[in-house]
């Protein structure tokens, strides 16, 4: 099946330093990519929908100043945590789709964010 | 806002013995899923359910759409200690972004 590989899987960092992570496509051409949150023993939280080539779409609550998407092409989307602290401390989860298959998702492994 | 509702939160039982996680919503969803995560890894679909009323099974799991489209189950029989993880559903309302529900640890004792 298709492979989304998600870097770094674990970070650690200063608050008030931007940390990035990268989710790409290893086999396949993403139009979509999603981001999600989780916190620890929780289900998975939507945060905004990645659209090659356009900004990405956030959810309600979702700080887009605070998180930045941006996906440049169509294996890659990076989200960015901008000023990050200890609060935004989380496991980040990308996702993407086929564009022949919209509707599975396949999920990159994850990345475990510390902020000190 | 779309919610989508697990039971139990938690469930931990014996090897062998069979269980139910069940999925509620009060939105209808076009299409819904269901995955198995392991700690420190991503969500692996298990199965899609698209038609109301639809029964997908998987070796030992079941899978069950409901037939108004917003609610399912998952139903495992003869549990093993390797179907130890989070379970989670998730709900398309038809624009291919999902909606997880709150989810459910199951752990099974060998």
């Amino acid at each position: 099946g298709a492979v989304v590989s998600q870097h770094p899987s674990r970070v650690i960092c200063k608050s008030g330093t931007s940390v990035k992570i990268e989710c790409r496509s290893l086999d396949f051409q993403a139009t979509t990519m999603f981001w999600y949150r989780q916190f620890p023993k929780k289900s998975l939280m939507l945060m905004a929908t990645s659209n090659e080539g356009s900004k990405a779409t956030y959810e309600q609550g979702v700080e887009k100043d605070k998180f930045l998407i941006n996906h440049a092409s169509l294996t890659l989307s990076t989200l960015t945590v901008t000023s990050a602290h200890p609060e935004d401390s989380s496991f980040y989860i990308c996702s993407a789709s086929l564009p022949v298959a919209k509707n599975i998702q396949y999920f990159g492994a994850g990345t475990r964010l510390s902020v000190l | 806002t779309q919610l989508l509702e697990q039971s139990p939160q938690f469930l931990s039982i014996q090897e062998g013995e069979n269980l139910t996680v069940y999925c509620n919503s009060s939105s209808v969803f076009s299409s819904l899923q269901w995955y198995r995560q392991e700690p420190g890894e991503g969500p692996v679909l298990l199965v899609t359910v698209v038609t109301g009323g639809e029964v997908k099974k998987l070796k030992r799991l079941t899978f069950q759409f409901g037939d108004a489209r917003k609610d399912s189950s998952l139903h495992i029989t003869a549990a093993q200690p390797g179907d130890t993880g989070l379970y989670l559903c998730a709900g398309d309302s038809g624009t291919y972004k999902y909606i997880f529900g709150t989810g459910t640890r199951l752990k099974v004792l060998a």
